[in-house]
Order: structure tokens, then C-alpha cells, then sequence
């Protein structure tokens, strides 16, 4: 039972690129949520996504894309990268959306934008 | 003001004893509520939801106190394993907020 994963693990990019983190999991939950986790700020809500083809900005949306083609999948772009987007990221899901739903993470992805 | 807040810490203890976290929250429509643990570069882990009536899981007890927008957890007796950062999480409708977490260490 693999649950969630995320890939890249590492990242480095520059300034300008285009990168996307890959989040799947495996449990066919239908929320699907990332986060990014900064010193001084926790873990900020950037899209989720409520099932396949929905999803919805966060806190901090600005300079990210996402997408759910599959409900297994939720892909986060950031279109082109500045180094205020350096920060590790953390995709999760849930079965719903709220309540007392418990959110499972990935091991997370620790971007570096030069 | 943000909108969960905890104590800054770190907490350092020894073995075996029993600490107390706090943590706060702005928004009063706020739903459900839940201690997550996160061990160093790791991901969080859910410890325990907090009910309004209060709940324990062991060594864990947590606390609600709705009038007063608080929530406690209490770790008694406490390990080596317990050191962590311990968030704070606040639901409301579709939106979990978290907070930026208390660092324990229980040192030997």
C-alpha cells in the first residue's frame, strides 16, 4: 500500500522555470490538498481540489496551477519560479473535506529556487 | 493577528515529565479541531482530534474550550519519542489552517 506519494523529493531550479511537483495517491480519496511550509509561517493551503476536474484556491495561490485530470493524481505547477517559492511542499488527501476528516501527507518536496 | 497561534517554545523537559501546549484561534465559525505531530523533515501525522467534550488517547489529553477559542494538549510522562512539533489545526468548511507549531524536546 503505497498511500501517498510525492516526486521530486529534491529540487533545484532557477528563477524563471517552470516546475511541476507530482503528488498520487492511492487510496481514492477524493480530497486533495498542498501546502507549503515555511519557518515562521506553518503550512499554508495553496489549491485543493474536491474530486477530479474541481479545485480551489488556498491561502497562498498566486504563482501556482494545478490540475486533476485523475483522482489519484494533483499535479502542482509553478509556472515560472521566483526564490520566494523556495519552501517545502506537502500534498496530502483526505476521504472528505472536512469535519473531523483526517488529512494524510507525502513525505514532501523540498524545492530551492536560485 | 493570525489565525491560529501557539506557543513559540521550544519546550525542553526531561524524561517523565508532563507538558502542556496552548493554542489559540481567531475565527469563532470554526468547526473541528486536531493536534498533529511533525517530526524533524518529516510529514505531519495526525496525533489526536479534539472534541468539545475534551478526550484522552493515553498519555495525550486534549482540550476545547469553544467560548474561549482554545485548545490544549497535555502530555504526561513523557519520551524520549514525544519530541516533535506538535500543530495546532483549526477546520472550518473546506479550509484547514494550521498553526506554526511548538518544538519538544524531552531530553535524558
Amino acid at each position: 500500500d503505497a498511500g501517498i506519494t510525492q516526486s521530486p523529493r529534491y529540487k533545484i531550479t532557477e528563477t524563471g522555470r517552470q516546475v511541476t511537483l507530482m503528488c498520487h495517491q492511492t487510496w481514492s480519496h477524493s480530497y486533495m490538498f498542498w501546502y507549503r511550509q515555511d519557518l515562521g509561517h506553518g503550512l499554508r493551503l495553496i489549491y485543493y481540489s474536491a474530486a477530479a476536474d474541481i479545485t480551489d484556491k488556498g491561502e497562498v495561490p498566486d504563482g501556482y496551477v494545478v490540475s486533476r485530470s485523475k483522482t489519484e493524481n494533483f499535479p502542482l505547477t509553478l509556472e515560472s519560479a521566483t526564490r520566494s517559492q523556495t519552501s517545502v511542499y506537502f500534498c496530502a488527501s483526505s476521504i472528505g473535506g472536512g469535519g473531523q476528516e483526517t488529512q494524510y501527507f507525502g513525505p514532501g518536496t523540498r524545492l530551492l529556487v536560485l | 493577528r493570525k489565525e491560529v497561534e501557539q506557543d513559540p517554545g521550544p519546550f525542553n523537559v526531561p524524561e517523565g515529565a508532563t507538558v502542556a501546549f496552548n493554542c489559540t484561534y481567531s475565527n469563532s465559525a470554526s468547526q473541528s479541531f486536531f493536534w498533529y505531530r511533525q517530526d524533524c523533515r518529516k510529514e505531519p501525522k495526525l496525533l489526536m482530534s479534539v472534541y468539545s467534550s475534551g478526550n484522552e488517547d493515553g498519555r495525550f489529553t486534549a482540550q476545547l474550550n469553544r467560548a474561549s477559542q482554545y485548545i490544549s494538549l497535555l502530555i504526561r510522562d513523557s519520551k524520549l519519542s514525544d519530541s516533535a512539533t506538535y500543530l495546532c489545526v483549526v477546520n472550518y468548511g473546506q479550509n484547514f489552517v494550521f498553526g506554526p507549531g511548538t518544538r519538544l524536546s524531552v531530553l535524558p
